[in-house]
């Protein structure tokens, strides 16, 4: 079965700095990743899916990921945050046919002016 | 807006009740997911319908059962409520079975 850990609950970063979160995932085959953005009384917005191919993969509103198979991690970034980026941050696995999108426990982000 | 209409956004109950949560999927997409969130184990999947029919399971409880209908919206119903099922509910659907999901803005559920 297929899991999904992100290792950090918080995290802080000033406005105008680089970012990265951290998720790795456990699946037996090429999984379907993605990352997904909550704001407050919100529900989840997809930033970005790896599915094959080119391992970077660029989303929405500035942000990419790395597939690495080798660490089983697929990390987010993005090279200067603004603070509306303030918000919880999910990284999901699915498994193409099999018909479950399993999330990790979110990392909250914070940013300082 | 994501297209992704849930029923109702707040729902306040007594502990044995039961409700019932309303989705309906955005126009054209197949798939309903059902998810508990709650601040001590996150995001939690509970269902998949295709269709019409359930395509997986999640930790859903037995007291909780879901269906999607011929129209395409989907229901959870949860009975013999409990203070620990206060959560915020969301639906998400997709077209197919590629985990791009969008998801509802959530019901929230408060069991006192």
């Amino acid at each position: 079965a297929q899991s999904v850990t992100q290792p950090d609950i918080h995290i802080t970063v000033s406005e105008g700095a680089s970012l990265e979160l951290r998720c790795n995932y456990s699946y037996g085959a090429t999984p379907y990743l993605f990352w997904y953005v909550q704001s407050p009384g919100q529900g989840l917005q997809l930033l970005l899916k790896y599915f094959s191919g080119d391992t970077l993969v660029q989303g929405i509103k500035g942000f990419e990921a790395e597939f690495k198979r080798s660490q089983s991690s697929f990390n987010l970034r993005k090279p200067s945050v603004h603070w509306s980026d303030a918000a919880e941050y999910f990284c999901a696995v699915g498994a193409g046919r099999d018909d479950k999108i399993i999330f990790g426990k979110g990392t909250r982000l914070h940013i300082l002016p | 807006d994501s297209g992704v209409t849930q029923t109702p956004k707040h729902l306040i109950t007594a502990t044995g009740q039961r409700v019932t949560l309303r989705c309906s999927p955005r126009s054209g997409d197949l798939s309903v997911y059902w998810y508990q969130q709650s601040l001590d184990q996150g995001l939690q999947f509970l269902i998949h319908y295709y269709n019409g029919e359930e395509r997986a399971k999640g930790n859903i409880l037995e007291r909780f059962s879901a269906q999607q209908f011929p129209d395409l919206h989907s229901e959870l119903n949860l009975s013999s409520l409990e203070l620990g099922d206060s959560a915020l509910y969301f639906c998400a659907s997709s077209v197919v079975h590629t985990g791009e999901l969008f998801f509802g803005e959530g019901s929230r559920l408060t069991v006192l």
